[in-house]
C-alpha cells in the first residue's frame, strides 16, 4: 500500500496567519493517465469529511481561494494564505492513483 | 443537493453480524463507484473496500478482505456494507462515499 506521510502533526495560529501542511507518499502519484490523483480533504470537528482540492491543485467550486495545493510524483503541499475561523479541523490527504486508497494521518489545524 | 445517508449500526456483540446501508439521492446512484471508509474513535481515515457502478465488481483493501460485503441496489439507490464476525477492533464510524461526497457516518460499537 501508499503510505501517505502528513507533517505537522498539528497546528495553532492565529487569525490571518499562512499555514501549510505537507502530504509525501512513498510512490509516485502519477498514473498512467498522466493525471496525479492526491486529493485534500477537511474534516471539522463532530462533521464527516468535506472536499477541498483534487488532483493536486483544482479547488471544488464552493472553496475559498485562500486555499491551494500544489506538488508532483511524491510531495504534495496543502496551503491556506489567510487562516480563518473555519478552517479548524483535521486535513488529510488521501491518494487514489493506486489500490488502495490511502489516507495521510492527518494534521489539526487549531485557531489560537 | 448530494445527501448520502448511513444507517444501521449500534452496540454488536463480538462475533455477530451487521449490515449497514446508506441510501443517497441528489446524484445518478448508478454512474458511480461508491466506497466504504472507516475511523476508528480519535484516529485517522481506512478504506474498507468499492464497488463498480453496475454492481458487478467489488475491491477491498487485503486488511478487509474476508469479513466485509460490499453490495448495492441501484433501483433504491443504497449501497450497504456486510459485516461479519466482528471484532472490537472494528469500533469505528463507517462513511460511504464517493469521490467528492461524504455520508455523515454512522457508529458501529463492538463490546460484550
Amino acid at each position: 500500500d501508499v503510505v501517505m506521510t502528513q507533517t505537522p502533526v498539528s497546528l495553532s495560529l492565529a487569525i490571518g496567519q499562512p499555514a501549510s501542511i505537507s502530504c509525501k507518499s512513498s510512490q509516485s502519484l502519477l498514473g498512467t493517465s498522466g493525471k496525479t490523483f492526491l486529493n485534500w480533504i477537511l474534516q471539522r470537528p463532530g462533521q464527516s469529511p468535506k472536499r477541498l482540492i483534487y488532483q493536486v491543485s483544482k479547488l471544488y467550486s464552493e472553496v475559498p481561494d485562500r486555499f491551494s495545493g500544489s506538488g508532483s510524483e511524491t510531495e504534495f503541499t496543502l496551503k491556506i494564505s489567510r487562516v480563518e475561523a473555519e478552517d479548524l479541523g483535521v486535513y488529510y490527504c488521501w491518494q487514489g492513483t493506486h489500490f488502495p486508497l490511502t489516507f495521510g494521518s492527518g494534521t489539526k489545524l487549531e485557531i489560537k | 443537493e448530494v445527501k448520502l445517508v448511513e444507517s444501521g449500526g449500534g452496540l454488536v456483540l463480538p462475533g455477530a453480524s451487521l449490515k449497514l446501508s446508506c441510501i443517497v439521492s441528489g446524484f445518478t446512484f448508478s454512474d458511480y463507484w461508491m466506497r466504504w471508509v472507516r475511523q476508528a474513535p480519535g484516529k485517522g481515515l481506512e478504506f474498507i473496500g468499492e464497488i463498480k457502478p453496475d454492481g458487478s465488481k467489488t475491491n477491498y483493501a487485503p486488511s478487509m478482505k474476508g469479513r466485509f460485503t460490499i453490495s448495492r441496489d441501484n433501483a433504491k439507490n443504497t449501497l450497504y456494507l456486510q459485516m461479519s464476525s466482528v471484532r472490537s477492533e472494528d469500533t469505528a464510524t463507517y462513511y460511504c462515499a464517493i469521490t467528492t461526497y461524504w455520508g455523515q457516518g454512522v457508529m458501529v460499537t463492538v463490546s460484550s
